[in-house]
C-alpha cells in the first residue's frame, strides 16, 4: 500500500522557520519526482516546488523562491521542506505528492 | 507564469455527461504539458483521476476520461453519480518543470 506521511507542521511566527518532512513507503520512491503542493483555508490546490528523481533538478514556484529549500534522501525514502522567513499567506495545508499518489497534509499556520 | 484556467463551476444531472476543461493562457494545451487531472471532496486530499492526458489509475472510475479537446485538456464525465459531486483540478507542466494548478471547477451533480 502507498503511503505519503507528512510531519513537521505547526504554528509559528511570522519570519520563523519550520521543516516538513514526508515519509513515503509502498512504492519506488527513486522512481518519481516528488513535489510539494498547499492549499490555504478555503482556497484552491497550488504548486509549491518539485524535485527529481535523484535531488539535482529543483523547481519554486515565484513566490517561494529564496525562501523555501526542497530536498529528499533517498536512503530514507523522504522528503523535505525547509520553510525559512515564513509569512501569514503560506498558512496553509501542505501535501506531499508524486501526483499520481498524495499525503494527508499537515497544517502550517503562520501567525504571531 | 503561465495562468491555467478552469470552468468555476459545472452542474450536470445523474447519469448526464458533462466535460470539464483546463486551458493555457500560452496557447494550446498538448500532451507534452502532461496534463493531470484530481478530484477533491470537502475535508479530504486530493486524489488522482487521470494522469498524462488521458492514464487512469486503478481507482479511477470508468466513467471518468481525459483527453485533450479544442486546445484544452479534458476530463469528461459519462453518466454522472452523487458522488461524483467534488471540486476538480487540473495541473499543467511548463518548461523548467514548473508546474500550475488551474483554479478548479466546482461541479454539482443535480
Amino acid at each position: 500500500e502507498v503511503q505519503l506521511v507528512e510531519s513537521g507542521g505547526g504554528l509559528v511566527q511570522p519570519g520563523g522557520s519550520l521543516r516538513l518532512s514526508c515519509a513515503a513507503s509502498g512504492f519506488t520512491f527513486t522512481e518519481y519526482w516528488m513535489t510539494w503542493v498547499r492549499q490555504a483555508p478555503g482556497r484552491g490546490l497550488e504548486w509549491v516546488a518539485n524535485i527529481n528523481q535523484d535531488g539535482s533538478d529543483k523547481y519554486y514556484v515565484d513566490s517561494v523562491k529564496g525562501r523555501f529549500t526542497i530536498s529528499r534522501d533517498n536512503a530514507k525514502n523522504s522528503l523535505f521542506l525547509q520553510m525559512n522567513g515564513l509569512r501569514a499567506e503560506d498558512t496553509a495545508l501542505y501535501y506531499c505528492t508524486t501526483k499520481d499518489f498524495w499525503g494527508q497534509g499537515i497544517l502550517v499556520t503562520v501567525s504571531s | 507564469q503561465a495562468v491555467v484556467t478552469q470552468e468555476p463551476s459545472l452542474t450536470v444531472s445523474p447519469g448526464g455527461t458533462v466535460t470539464l476543461t483546463c486551458g493555457s493562457s500560452t496557447g494550446t494545451v498538448t500532451s507534452g504539458h502532461y496534463p493531470y487531472w484530481f478530484q477533491q471532496k470537502p475535508g479530504q486530499a486530493p486524489r488522482t483521476l487521470i494522469s498524462s492526458t488521458n492514464n487512469k489509475h486503478s481507482w479511477t472510475p470508468a466513467r471518468f476520461s481525459g483527453s485533450l479537446l479544442g486546445g484544452k485538456a479534458a476530463l469528461t464525465l459519462s453518466g454522472a453519480q452523487p458522488e461524483d459531486e467534488a471540486e476538480y483540478y487540473c495541473i499543467l507542466s511548463y518548461s523548467g518543470d514548473r508546474e500550475v494548478f488551474g483554479g478548479g471547477t466546482k461541479l454539482t451533480v443535480l
